[in-house]
């Protein structure tokens, strides 16, 4: 069955810092695709950055930058210069490639404090 | 930029009233969701769509219905309001065949 795993419930960083918040998958598809959003107190998801399963490359979005590692089945995500605004609730999410691949698949998030 | 708005933010409603939440998106996307949000069990799917008129259930559809008459348009209905349907609603959009969703704001729904 498919899975997304965020180990950290909470996760605390200085301002100015970078900070890594994890995520592993399971799945037996070849070909997927692994999210990132990021949740406000406002409420509102937020989407981050994505990876393909077959980019060759890191994905990176600004300050933020998606530490792929196939083998292992990790796609952690990282924010470098971390700011008080970066305070939210982080999702790692997977969809699919092949068959249904409308829905995801979503872990159950870490939360962030940014610390002035 | 993709927008996608909920009708309410905040909603109050009696046990066994019938309650509609409304979803608009205006990037023309196949594919919209709603999901409920409750602490610690994340995100769950309750209903998606991908086209006008069509609908599947995701995995927690019992007590909801859905309806999409208009490709921007994805109503959830509530048809009678329990207590334990007390959450948070987060409606999404995506092209068909890519999977980055696009949320709206959310709506709190307490069900009194």
């Amino acid at each position: 069955a498919q899975k997304i795993t965020q180990t950290q419930p909470g996760m605390f960083v200085q301002e100015k810092e970078a900070v890594t918040l994890d995520c592993t998958y399971d799945t037996s598809d070849p070909s997927y695709g692994l999210f990132w959003y990021k949740q406000p107190s406002s409420g509102e998801m937020i989407f981050l950055i994505y990876q393909g399963s077959y980019d060759q490359q890191n994905a990176t979005e600004g300050r933020y930058s998606l530490n792929f590692q196939k083998a292992r089945k990790s796609a952690n995500l990282v924010i470098s210069a971390s700011q008080l605004g970066d305070s939210a609730m982080y999702f790692c999410a997977m969809r699919r490639n092949a068959g249904n691949n409308r829905k995801l698949i979503w872990g159950l998030g870490t939360s962030l404090a940014v610390n002035p | 930029d993709v927008k996608v708005t909920q009708s309410s933010r905040y909603l109050v409603k009696r046990t066994g009233e019938k309650v509609f939440l409304e979803c608009v998106q205006d990037m023309d996307h196949e594919n919209m969701f709603w999901y409920r949000q409750d602490p610690g069990l994340g995100l769950r799917l309750i209903y998606f769509s991908y086209d006008v008129k069509m609908k599947e259930k995701g995995d927690i559809p019992e007590g909801y219905s859905v309806s999409r008459e208009k490709k921007e348009r994805f109503s959830l209905i509530l048809e009678s309001a329990s207590t334990n349907q007390t959450s948070m609603y987060l409606c999404a959009s995506s092209r068909l065949h890519e999977g980055a969703q696009y949320f709206g704001p959310g709506t709190r729904l307490l069900v009194l």
